[in-house]
């Protein structure tokens, strides 16, 4: 089954940048969308399709794929920014979604 | 607006089922799948399965073949999971959520409904 990766945790001063990894076999090939989710909320979507942004979700939130790795980039983080990121894809072989294991963002 | 209401918190028995329910509003109901997924205590997400509300068709994961079932009604625009045969592995905070497509992100989530199983 296909298997994404992503780093357990991740520290970032305020007002610098932030950039998550998720890796997958072949991962530019497939559609990611990513995820925030704080404590005792249900997760939000902030990135679909690799880099698209649903309405409302600030410009600093940004995404890319390519190769075997996608990367959710947050600029100019700020305290609220700090959360568990999941990256996610349907995977065509099995058709199921498979989601990474999830990373906790740290506003130091 | 969309919104997606789950019913409450259970407790269960192991060996016991619990059907958790998902009522959508806002939209058109049939025309969005309705996933399925859980989040055990400290852990990651998990996906369960999907149903196509339209047809009712259902694909669900390996890992609970058997054990779960997910149906609808289109009358009330509710989705329903059903879980079987419960351990103490299956306390978790369960989510439905849509998507417009089976490759889209999900949009909206439920609120989650946590189910404890204990005994």
């Amino acid at each position: 089954s296909y298997v994404l990766t992503q780093p357990p945790s991740v520290s970032v001063a305020p007002g610098k940048t932030a950039r998550i990894t998720c890796g997958g076999y072949n991962i530019g090939s497939k559609n990611v969308h990513w995820y925030q989710q704080k404590p005792g909320q249900a997760p939000v979507l902030v990135i679909y399709y690799d880099s698209d942004r649903p309405s409302g979700i600030p410009e600093r939130f940004s995404g890319s794929n390519s190769g075997n790795t996608a990367t959710l980039t947050i600029s100019r983080v700020e305290a609220g920014d700090e959360a568990d990121y999941y990256c996610q894809v349907w995977d065509t072989s099995s058709d199921h979604v498979v989601f990474g294991g999830g990373t906790k963002l740290t506003v130091l | 607006q969309v919104q997606l209401v789950q019913s409450g918190a259970e407790v269960k028995k192991p060996g016991a089922s619990v059907k958790v329910s998902c009522k959508a509003s806002g939209y058109t109901f049939t025309s969005y799948y309705m996933h399925w997924v859980r989040q055990a205590p400290g852990q990651g997400l998990e996906w369960m399965g999907v149903i196509n509300p339209s047809g009712g068709s259902t694909r669900y994961a390996q890992k609970f073949q058997g054990r779960v079932t997910m149906t609808r009604d289109t009358s009330t625009s509710t989705v329903y999971m059903d879980l079987s045969s419960l351990r103490s592995e299956d306390t978790a905070v369960y989510y439905c959520a849509r998507t417009v497509t089976t490759t889209r992100g999900f949009d909206y989530w439920g609120q989650g409904t946590l189910v404890t199983v204990s005994s």
